[in-house]
């Protein structure tokens, strides 16, 4: 079947300009996740949404980031006026439920200039 | 907080040669361990779990909760091995992965 898929897969933006950056999860996956793939963090928790709770911001890394998650599927990561620490690249992934194996989209690039 | 290290950021061995990925966490609960693989142009993928004890594609990894690790193992590295390898934990009853930094390997012909 489908896997988690992710757009655009490539972004350059300039430094102060929005950005957003979109995740389809696996059809029926429960839980969706934020990753950040850089090369001085590594890879990093952003966000978790698991069905209609409360998502887990604590990996959110400043108030310009910000995600949301409609009807239970497609979610969608903002980042305001983009830095140029901001450029990696942002994974997502999904799973059926909480503790269930993550699969991961093939990420977006993002390039601040 | 709970943390991952893999102290090796490249293995570089020859082609059925044993390769061994060192994996060393920080939790003070019982975690759940996984290898993840990301070959080139390729998104990451799970490789193992420790639950499952299983072996994918010829690796195993055992978890030593004593040591506090959980190393990754093949005794006959192939070339299509050669990938950047992440060893991850989720804590329990945790939502997010901890991944380590990470360790390229490379086997060479």
């Amino acid at each position: 079947g489908a896997g988690v898929s992710q757009s655009p897969s490539n972004k350059v933006t300039e430094k102060g300009k929005d950005v957003e950056l979109r995740c389809d999860p696996i059809s029926g996956h429960t839980a969706l996740y934020w990753y950040r793939q850089s090369l001085g963090q590594g890879l990093e928790f952003l966000i978790y949404f698991q069905g209609n709770s409360a998502p887990d911001k604590s990996g959110l890394p400043s108030d310009r980031f910000s995600a949301e998650r409609t009807g239970g599927s497609v979610s969608t990561l903002t980042i305001q006026r983009t830095q140029q620490e901001d450029s990696a690249v942002y994974l997502c992934a999904s799973s059926l439920a909480r503790d269930y194996t993550q699969y991961f989209g093939p990420g977006t690039r993002l390039t601040v200039l | 907080a709970q943390r991952v290290t893999q102290p090796e950021k490249l293995l570089s061995v020859f082609k059925g040669a044993p390769v061994e990925l060192k994996c060393n966490y920080s939790y003070s609960g019982s975690p759940e361990l996984f290898w993840y693989v990301q070959y080139s142009r390729q998104r990451l993928q799970l490789l193992l779990r420790h639950i499952s004890r299983e072996s994918i594609k010829g690796f195993t990894a055992d978890l030593n909760k004593g040591e506090t690790s959980f190393h990754l193992k093949k005794p006959f590295a192939q070339e299509e091995d050669s990938a950047m390898y992440y060893c991850a934990l989720l804590k329990a009853a945790g939502n997010k992965l901890t991944f380590g930094g990470g360790t390229r390997v490379l086997v060479k012909p």
